[in-house]
């Protein structure tokens, strides 16, 4: 079965650029989608298609997605962007998550 | 604007069937090519999709879960349901319903999520 891994953790300083990635056989060739979920909190949906993005959602938020790996962008990381973030594909009849990566602001 | 909101038991006892509904209030459960879908998060742990209906009845299941699943619609309440039978401690979770949005390709992603419901399987 299709598995998406995910870093636990990803820490960065208020002001830079966190990449958080998805890792998967083939990904870049499947649309991948991020989440982001704050604690307590349902899940929001941050990037679609890859590199899309909801209205709403900062321009900060980007996505890429190619071969083997897929990456949540996140420019200029503020408090507030602290969170779990989850990419999410679609394989064999069935919608997957990865893991999580809990990302850290300094 | 539309919103979702899950309501049900929040204690099930081991052996029995979990049994949620999923409402949507600001719009039609009927309106656009929109798929609805169930998702849950264990406590500390990542997120699940449970399986998916389309207002015309239409089902897909996660194959993990399909032979305990059964998810139902019913438009004339703009709801949609979840049941899953023989439920033990590891289906203890946070129940999210969800709205799915047609991907580029293949596949879906959820754009709009109910608050969830924390379920709790304990005799």
């Amino acid at each position: 079965s299709y598995v998406l891994t995910q870093p636990p953790s990803v820490s960065v300083a208020p002001g830079q650029t966190a990449r958080i990635t998805c890792g998967g056989n083939n990904i870049g060739s499947k649309s991948v989608h991020w989440y982001q979920q704050k604690p307590g909190q349902a899940p929001v949906l941050v990037v679609y298609d890859d590199s899309d993005r909801p209205s709403g959602i900062p321009e900060r938020f980007s996505g890429s997605n190619s071969g083997n790996t897929a990456t949540l962008t996140i420019s200029r990381v503020e408090a507030g962007d602290e969170a779990d973030y989850y990419c999410q594909v679609w394989d064999s009849s069935s919608e997957l998550f990865g893991g999580g990566t809990k990302l850290t602001v300094l | 604007q539309v919103q979702l909101q899950e309501s049900g038991p929040g204690l099930v006892k081991p052996s029995q069937t979990l049994s949620l509904t999923c409402t949507v209030s600001g719009g039609s459960i009927s309106s656009g090519s929109y798929y609805w879908s169930w998702i849950r998060q264990p406590a500390g742990k990542g997120l699940e999709w449970i399986g998916r209906i389309y207002t015309s009845g239409s089902t897909n299941y996660n194959p993990s879960l399909k032979s305990r699943v059964t998810i139902s619609v019913d438009t004339s309440k703009n709801q949609f349901s979840l049941k899953l039978s023989s439920v033990t401690a590891a289906d203890t979770a946070v129940y999210y319903c969800a709205r799915d949005h047609s991907s580029s390709s293949l596949g879906w992603y959820f754009d709009l999520w109910g608050r969830g419901t924390l379920v709790t399987v304990s005799s």
